[in-house]
């Protein structure tokens, strides 16, 4: 099945620093979605990219999905400490979601 | 508006025994999904539904049995629960009919231990 290949692993930030997220696929997608799950909680949707070049913008945070639509990133700017948690991307394979292993996202004052 | 439920939220049991997980959606929503979130391997599907009478196995499927007689029901049973089973369980269910409605939506979460 598709599989996408998520990085990095973990981040530490310092409050106000910039972070970013990397998906990326071998094969192109038809789109893709972006979850974030906090400590002790549940994965929620945040947005999901279907067009080639897409990018959106919520607040700090900012979707791209590439040209090739086999890559996207979420970017957040001046991370704050409600930033923490883990940032999930998946793909449509089928009738079903394939998730990336996800980026886990700390922020220390 | 309850959404999507899970329970029990926290279960510990012993190797060996049958465990059912409940999952119950107030949406209607056609498709329900089984996922296991351990370290390192992030969310993984077990077993899907696409509607009531209709499921098929996902990554991770081994060890796990599944039905749905109902749209808002989807029960998980761990038939001979095994240490390798402690993890975090969680139900979604979603539209699934095109892009524009594939958004999941998750259950808080079992978790379950197996001593």
């Amino acid at each position: 099945g598709q599989q996408v290949m998520q990085i990095p692993q973990y981040q530490h930030v310092q409050e106000g620093e910039d972070f970013t997220t990397y998906c990326n696929s071998s094969t192109t997608l038809s789109n893709i979605q972006w979850y974030k799950q906090r400590p002790g909680g549940h994965p929620v949707f945040l947005i999901q990219l279907v067009k080639s070049g897409e990018v959106k913008k919520q607040k700090r945070l900012t979707f791209q999905f590439g040209e090739a639509k086999k890559n996207s990133s979420l970017h957040i700017t001046a991370t704050q400490t409600t930033d923490v948690g883990t940032y999930f991307c998946a793909i449509r394979g089928g009738n079903k979601l394939t998730f990336g292993t996800g980026t886990q996202l700390k922020v220390e004052l | 508006d309850a959404g999507i439920t899970q329970s029990p939220r926290y279960k510990i049991t012993e190797t060996g025994r049958q465990v059912t997980l409940m999952c119950h959606q107030t949406w209607s929503h056609s498709y329900m999904f089984w996922y296991r979130q351990d370290l390192g391997h992030g969310l993984r599907l077990i077993y899907y539904s696409a509607a009531a009478d209709i499921t098929d196995k996902g990554e991770v499927p081994d060890g796990y049995v599944v039905s749905r007689s109902k749209t808002e029901n989807f029960p998980l049973t761990l038939e001979s629960a095994t240490r390798s089973q402690t993890s975090v369980y969680f139900c979604a269910s979603s539209e699934f009919q095109d892009s524009s409605t594939d958004t999941q939506y998750f259950g808080p979460g079992t978790r379950l231990t197996v001593l």
